[in-house]
């Protein structure tokens, strides 16, 4: 099946520091990529969709300025959080979605801001 | 915004077990995906289905989208099964960004 993968799988940063996130599909073209976020004991929920070429369309509530989604190639999309803090400290989960309607999900990304 | 509830939220059971989760959403969809969270935190996708039943292995999805109920059944559950469980209906042909339940902690025990 289509493999998605996320680097880092977990990162620990100090507040006010910029942490970036990448997110490739290793065996398809991904025309879409969605970043989720989860805070512990809850659900999913989705952040931003990103389409390659294309800005980023934001959910309401999540702020662009500093969760910056840059989607350059068909295969990679990235997401970088600006000057974060510790309510920041989430795990992030990306998922790709090429020609299919089938999302493929990456195995995440833990983010502890100290 | 779409409600989505899932049932139960904890399931125990014996290995061998024939699990069934239900999900409920308020919003009409057009296709409904069913996910596995592991324990470390990792996602897969088990199932996308836009209307009747699918099936892969032990596992089999139903959908009504008429009553807005999805349910995923389990057959001769394994303590590999043991996973949360998360349905996340799709209002745009499957392709958009996913609502999500709050997921069914299923544990099978040996």
């Amino acid at each position: 099946g289509a493999v998605v993968s996320q680097h880092p799988s977990w990162v620990i940063c100090k507040s006010g520091t910029s942490v970036k996130i990448e997110c490739r599909s290793l065996d398809f073209q991904a025309t879409t990529m969605f970043w989720y976020r989860q805070f512990p004991k809850q659900s999913l929920m989705l952040m931003a969709t990103s389409n390659e070429g294309s800005k980023a369309t934001y959910e309401q509530g999540v702020e662009k300025d500093k969760f910056l989604i840059n989607h350059a190639s068909l295969t990679l999309s990235t997401l970088t959080v600006t000057s974060a803090h510790p309510e920041d400290s989430s795990f992030y989960i990306c998922s790709a979605r090429g020609y299919s309607d089938t999302q493929y999900f990456g195995p995440g990304t833990r983010l502890t801001v100290l | 915004k779409n409600e989505v509830e899932q049932s139960p939220q904890n399931l125990t059971a014996q290995e061998g077990e024939f699990i069934t989760i239900n999900c409920s959403y308020s919003v009409g969809i057009s296709a409904l995906h069913w996910l596995q969270q592991h324990p470390g935190g990792g996602i897969v996708s088990l199932f996308m289905l836009s209307s009747g039943k699918k099936k892969h292995g032990r596992l089999i999805a139903t959908i009504n989208i008429q009553e807005k109920h999805s349910s995923l059944h389990i057959t001769a559950s394994h303590p590999r099964d043991s996973a949360v469980y998360i349905c996340a209906p799709s209002s745009g042909g499957g392709a958009d960004g996913l609502t999500f339940g709050k997921g069914t902690h299923l544990i099978i025990q040996p």
